[in-house]
């Protein structure tokens, strides 16, 4: 089955603390991208990878990371999270200009 | 910030009536993306439509493209209670690197 795997769904930690939120997809596209949605502010990009080793930054970068050895790996690293961090989180994939599949979310607590 | 907007930001229709929502953005597009969303869940892509097109139709769905207006339309026939949820759409820059989602349309269908 296609699909794009987050993981953990649920994640609560504490300022300061470093974590990481996977991702994985399994329909060899190229395109990945991590969104943070906020209420009000719909979607918004944080960063995106055109292919391995290839990442750029979206419209919400800071206090972000991400890295992309795999083609279907797309990691996203808070280095030291911040209460505004707090939000829910998707990652996404795609072949180029086509229809984008999500993961089913992570909603991260930071307190 | 270049995300676009959604209008109305909420919509309340009886089963079996059409539902129209409207999508504004503010730069040059490859193509743009109406996605759905059920409750905080991962989103669901519904139709893309290119920059070069004006019109497409998939099932009860169609979706109308003005460039010169910088807008997009979605429009619902005959809706059911199950096409409750938000409504997304996102548009893919030039180079198709980039994208940037509206702030959505929470749609609610009474039976």
């Amino acid at each position: 089955e296609a699909q794009v795997t987050q993981n953990p769904r649920y994640l609560i930690t504490v300022t300061g603390k470093k974590l990481t939120v996977t991702c994985s997809q399994n329909m060899n596209h190229e395109y990945m991208s991590w969104y943070r949605q906020d209420p009000g502010l719909g979607l918004r990009q944080i960063y995106y990878s055109m292919n391995v080793e290839v990442t750029d930054k979206g419209d919400v970068p800071e206090g972000y990371k991400v890295s992309r050895k795999e083609k279907r790996n797309f990691p996203l690293i808070l280095e030291s999270p911040s209460p505004n961090q707090t939000s829910l989180y998707f990652c996404a994939s795609s072949f180029k200009n086509t229809e984008a599949f999500f993961g089913q979310g992570t909603r991260l607590t930071v307190v | 910030s270049q995300q676009g907007e959604e209008d109305p930001q909420a919509l309340s229709i009886q089963e079996g009536e059409n539902a129209t929502m409207n999508c504004s953005y503010k730069t040059s597009i490859n193509n743009l993306q109406w996605y759905r969303q059920n409750s905080g869940r991962g989103l669901v892509h519904l139709i893309l439509i290119r920059s070069n097109e004006r019109e497409k139709h998939s099932g009860r769905l169609r979706v109308t493209l003005d460039t010169s207006k910088k807008s997009s339309s979605l429009l619902i026939t005959a809706s059911r209670a199950a096409d409750t949820a938000s409504y997304f759409c996102a548009t893919a820059s030039i180079t198709g690197n980039q994208f940037y989602f509206g702030t959505g349309t929470s749609l609610t269908v009474i039976p």
